[in-house]
């Protein structure tokens, strides 16, 4: 157990929704990344925040949008869901003191 | 791109030893990570390597030649347990970017 929680486990939705995706960091922990993992992709970097700003993007689609709250849990918004958008999403956590990320079990989501 | 290759799978003895090479091509990069990941769960860090040369953790062991753009994980004592993917990452400006992985699959 890597001390990083997310919810929900398993979310299935139809093309066209939104849906939300919650991460709660380690503690002490005040960077967020989120990853996605599909099985032609394989694991990506989407976004990164440290400390509730945004630090680093990649390659994130518009229909997608982040944010970190001052409690430092995060929230991944999905919408305008497409059936390609099916993967398990993953967070990471970090500390200041440490480049290691920390992954949560991640989010199924699979769109119908 | 980091241009990050990794073969696809291995399968090796329990009790034996198992090599997984990655070899990557970026002009630079903070450093480079490896992670076990069983199927449908997440990756479970193994070992971080910054400078060049051989961390050695346990039963496992990770290597890095930044002039050579190469770096492997050794798995010493293979367990049932150690069936898994592995992925070796670059880490460049806070963002991981991960290998497509190596599947390893441990034989009794």
């Amino acid at each position: 157990d890597s001390g990083v929680t997310q919810t929900p486990k398993h979310l299935i939705t139809a093309t066209g929704q939104r849906v939300t995706l919650r991460c709660s960091p380690r503690s002490g922990d005040l960077s967020v990344y989120w990853y996605q993992q599909s099985l032609d992709q394989g694991l990506q970097f989407l976004i990164q925040y440290y400390n509730g700003e945004e630090r680093a993007k990649g390659n994130i689609l518009e229909r997608f949008s982040a944010q970190q709250f001052p409690d430092l849990h995060s929230e991944l918004n999905l919408s305008s869901l497409e059936l390609g958008d099916s993967a398990l999403y993953f967070c990471a956590s970090s500390s200041p003191s440490s480049d290691t990320q920390y992954f949560g079990p991640g989010t199924r989501l699979t769109v119908l | 791109g980091q241009n990050i290759d990794q073969p696809t799978e291995m399968t090796a003895t329990e009790g034996a030893i198992v090599q997984i090479n990655c070899t990557y091509q970026t002009s630079g990069f903070n450093g480079l990570f490896w992670y076990q990941q069983h199927a449908g769960e997440a990756p479970t860090f193994l070992s971080y390597n910054v400078l060049d040369g051989l961390e050695e953790k346990g039963r496992f062991s990770s290597f890095l030649s930044r002039s050579k753009g190469y770096s492997y994980l050794l798995l010493k004592e293979l367990q049932m347990k150690d069936s898994a993917s592995y992925l070796c990452a670059l880490l460049d400006d806070y963002k991981l970017s991960f290998g497509a992985g190596t599947t390893v699959t441990v034989r009794a």
